[in-house]
C-alpha cells in the first residue's frame, strides 16, 4: 500500500537558520506529492505541491523536489522566520482512480527568535 | 471566494449527547472528508464520500456517522457511542477526479470537548 514516513519532530530552529524536513514515500507508480502547513488552532492549507519526478515546488521561500530514484519529497528554507512556526504535513496521491491522498504524522517546527 | 466553511469553530458536548459538526463547501467538489486530529498527532480518517448519497467509513468510523444529501454539505453526527469524542475535526473537499493534481483543500475546523 501506500505510506509517508516524515521527519519525526519536533524541529525547534533559530530565526534564520537553513530547514530541512524529510519526506519519503512508498507508492505504485507516480503519485503526485504535496507539503501542507497547519497553523495553531487552524486547518491545513496547500503550501506546494509536484505532479512528477524532478519538478521543483515552491511558495513562501519553501521549496521540494521530487527525487523519484530516492522516493523522497524533503521540504528546504533557506532562512526561517518566527511566522514559518507551524505543523508540516508531507502528502501523496496516486494519479489513478480515486484514491486518497496519503498523509504522513506531521512534523512540528518552532522558530525561535 | 470559494471554500470549505465548517461550524462551529468551539463546541461542547455532554456526555451521553450526539452533536452534528457542520461542513460546507461551494467548491463543487465532488469528494468530502471527515478527520480527526488529536493533540500533537496525525490525521485519521472518520468518513468519506466520493458522490451525493454515497460514503464509506475511514480508518475510525465507530461512534461516527454522516450524510451526503446535498453535494455542498457533509455534516458529521459524534454519538454517543464514540468514548473520546475530545479532539479536533477536519473537513476537506477535492475534486475526486483521477487527474486532479490540487490535492485538497480544508476548513478551518472544529474543535469538540466533552464537559
Amino acid at each position: 500500500g501506500n505510506s509517508v514516513t516524515q521527519m519525526e519532530g519536533p524541529v525547534t530552529l533559530s530565526e534564520e537558520a537553513f530547514l530541512t524536513i524529510n519526506c519519503t514515500y512508498t507508492a505504485t507508480g507516480y503519485p503526485s506529492l504535496f507539503w501542507y502547513v497547519q497553523y495553531p488552532g487552524e486547518g491545513l492549507q496547500l503550501l506546494l505541491k509536484a505532479t512528477k519526478a524532478d519538478d521543483k515546488g515552491s511558495n513562501k521561500g519553501f521549496e521540494a523536489t521530487y527525487r523519484k530514484e530516492t522516493t523522497s519529497f524533503h521540504l528546504e528554507k533557506g532562512s526561517v522566520q518566527v511566522s514559518d512556526s507551524a505543523v508540516y504535513f508531507c502528502a501523496l496521491k496516486p494519479n489513478f482512480g480515486n484514491e486518497k491522498l496519503t498523509f504522513g504524522t506531521g512534523t512540528r517546527l518552532t522558530i525561535i527568535p | 471566494d470559494g471554500g470549505i466553511t465548517q461550524s462551529p469553530k468551539y463546541l461542547f458536548r455532554k456526555e451521553g449527547q450526539n452533536v452534528t459538526l457542520s461542513c460546507e463547501q461551494n467548491l463543487n467538489h465532488d469528494a468530502m472528508y471527515w478527520y480527526r486530529q488529536d493533540p500533537g498527532q496525525g490525521l485519521r480518517l472518520i468518513y468519506y464520500s466520493q458522490i451525493v448519497n454515497d460514503f464509506q467509513k475511514g480508518d475510525i468510523a465507530e461512534g461516527y456517522s454522516v450524510s451526503r444529501e446535498k453535494k455542498e454539505s457533509f455534516p458529521l453526527t459524534v454519538t454517543s457511542a464514540q468514548k473520546n469524542p475530545t479532539a479536533f475535526y477536519l473537513c476537506a473537499s477535492s475534486s475526486g477526479t483521477a487527474h486532479d493534481n490540487y490535492g485538497y483543500t480544508f476548513g478551518s475546523g472544529t474543535r469538540l470537548t466533552v464537559v
